[in-house]
């Protein structure tokens, strides 16, 4: 089974309107740290948001916030307020206490903004 | 203070000749990462190195790859005999220790392309 599942290939969203980006994971580690990155067409990859299994709020950082459903395994990103700078992909990220050597990303999604 | 940085940005080579590519990561960073990352694809794990310890190569996809860590500081992978399947781009990313709630922090990448 996958380890990190995006199910969105490509999202359109208008400017300035919110958006939720998919991520649903799978692990059996009690102890795990979920991450988004945006990958803008320059090429790097930026780190955006963190959320750790134990956390009891859901993370925020700025315009992004994280949607973590423990019961579900999902831990979606929603981006409010778009803005064109946000067109990149996106990829969602696990890292598990028992493995930590390893980063397991999702395929990603393609956001594009519409002004 | 300064990011991972990567080198060289871009390499054109021809099939069947060696290639190195370098990774500067951030200093005090115990942890480095290699990964690829194909057209449109998201992120393979190919090798991870944590200070002195013995390097996790599973991810490498054939004896033609290898990698070093010198100093527990630079890196650099090398890929032997190239094939036109080794073109993508190339990604570092590095991380201070190695608990689950560590976020990587990511180089520009170098893009290879294997005429």
């Amino acid at each position: 089974a996958q380890k990190i599942t995006q199910t969105q290939p490509g999202m359109f969203v208008q400017e300035k309107e919110a958006v939720t980006l998919d991520c649903t994971y799978d692990t059996s580690d009690p102890s795990y740290g979920l991450f988004w990155y945006k990958q803008p067409s320059s090429g790097e990859m930026i780190f955006l948001i963190y959320q750790g299994s134990y956390d009891q709020q859901n993370a925020t950082e700025g315009r992004y916030s994280l949607n973590f459903q423990k019961a579900r395994k999902s831990a979606n990103l929603v981006i409010s307020a778009s803005q064109l700078g946000d067109s990149a992909m996106y990829f969602c990220a696990m890292r598990e206490e028992e493995n930590f050597n390893k980063f397991y990303f999702g395929s990603g999604t393609k956001l594009n903004v519409k002004p | 203070g300064a990011g991972v940085s990567q080198s060289p940005s871009n390499k054109v080579t021809e099939k069947g000749k060696d290639v190195e590519l370098r990774c500067d990561p951030i200093s005090g960073h115990t942890a480095l990462y290699w990964y690829r990352q194909s057209l449109g694809q998201g992120l393979e794990f190919l090798i991870y190195f944590q200070g002195n310890s013995a390097p996790d190569k599973s991810g490498l996809p054939s004896d033609r790859f290898s990698a070093e860590r010198t100093g527990g500081s630079v890196s650099t992978l090398t890929i032997q005999r190239t094939q036109q399947e080794d073109s993508a781009v190339y990604l570092c990313a590095s991380s201070t220790t190695t608990q689950a709630t560590d976020t990587q922090y990511f180089g520009p990448g170098t893009r290879l392309t294997v005429l």
